[in-house]
């Protein structure tokens, strides 16, 4: 199975407090996607990113989030004034390497907890 | 009505013993369908797609019908690693993922 990597694995952070979430994608692919999952709820799309831009974004990821490929091989979630209920597992996924197909493969994901 | 919606769950079953999900989507335009497994406070891992023809591969079976907007898997022989929540998944095409809630399965000797 292709590989997605994230960092950290477990962030722990202040309420108020900013937090950037980092993933490594699927290499040579435009499309990349995150998602959260909020303990013992279902995984839900945050936003898709596709040749550097926002694509398509769910009515989760309002203005204190932010998407940046800072890199060629990076991509970033940024929260900036982070929340209780912000505490999740945080997901990025990339496309099947092949390019044909909608697959999606996660990344071990990031589990943020907000205090 | 839910965009993705599976049965609660969970589900005991002992080794070897066959066992079904069902799971129903709202969205008629939804193009693909997947089945995932996720085991606790890990990844979802791509388990099969699902396809109108049916699928196989193992002891996994996954069909899809359209008309009724309805998607399954099927494990034959279960063993104790299949414990794990089972999530439906369908993408309108090059697009997001909608994931049902997952029902759980436990494997018991």
């Amino acid at each position: 199975e292709p590989e997605v990597t994230q960092t950290p694995s477990h962030q722990v952070t202040q309420m108020g407090q900013e937090v950037i979430l980092r993933c490594v994608p699927i290499s040579n692919h435009l499309y990349f996607y995150w998602y959260r999952q909020i303990l013992g709820q279902k995984v839900e799309f945050l936003v898709s990113f596709y040749n550097n831009e926002i694509s398509e974004k769910s009515e989760i990821f309002d203005d204190q989030f932010s998407v940046e490929r800072p890199d060629g091989s990076n991509f970033t979630l940024k929260i900036r004034s982070t929340k209780l209920e912000d505490s999740a597992m945080y997901f990025c996924a990339s496309p099947s390497p092949a390019g044909t197909t909608d697959t999606q493969y996660f990344g071990p994901g990031t589990r943020l907890t907000v205090l | 009505r839910k965009e993705v919606e599976q049965d609660p769950g969970p589900f005991n079953v002992p080794e070897g013993a066959t066992v079904a999900f069902n799971c129903t989507y709202s969205n008629s335009a939804s193009q693909s369908f997947f089945w995932y497994r996720q085991d606790c406070r890990k990844e979802p891992k791509l388990l099969m797609s699902v396809y109108s023809s049916g699928n196989e591969d193992g002891r996994f079976t996954a069909q899809l019908n359209r008309a009724s907007q309805y998607i399954s898997l099927l494990i034959r022989d279960s063993k104790l690693s299949d414990s794990a929540t089972y999530l439906c998944v369908v993408n309108k095409g090059y697009s997001t993922l909608t994931f049902g809630k997952g029902t759980m399965l436990l494997v018991s000797p």
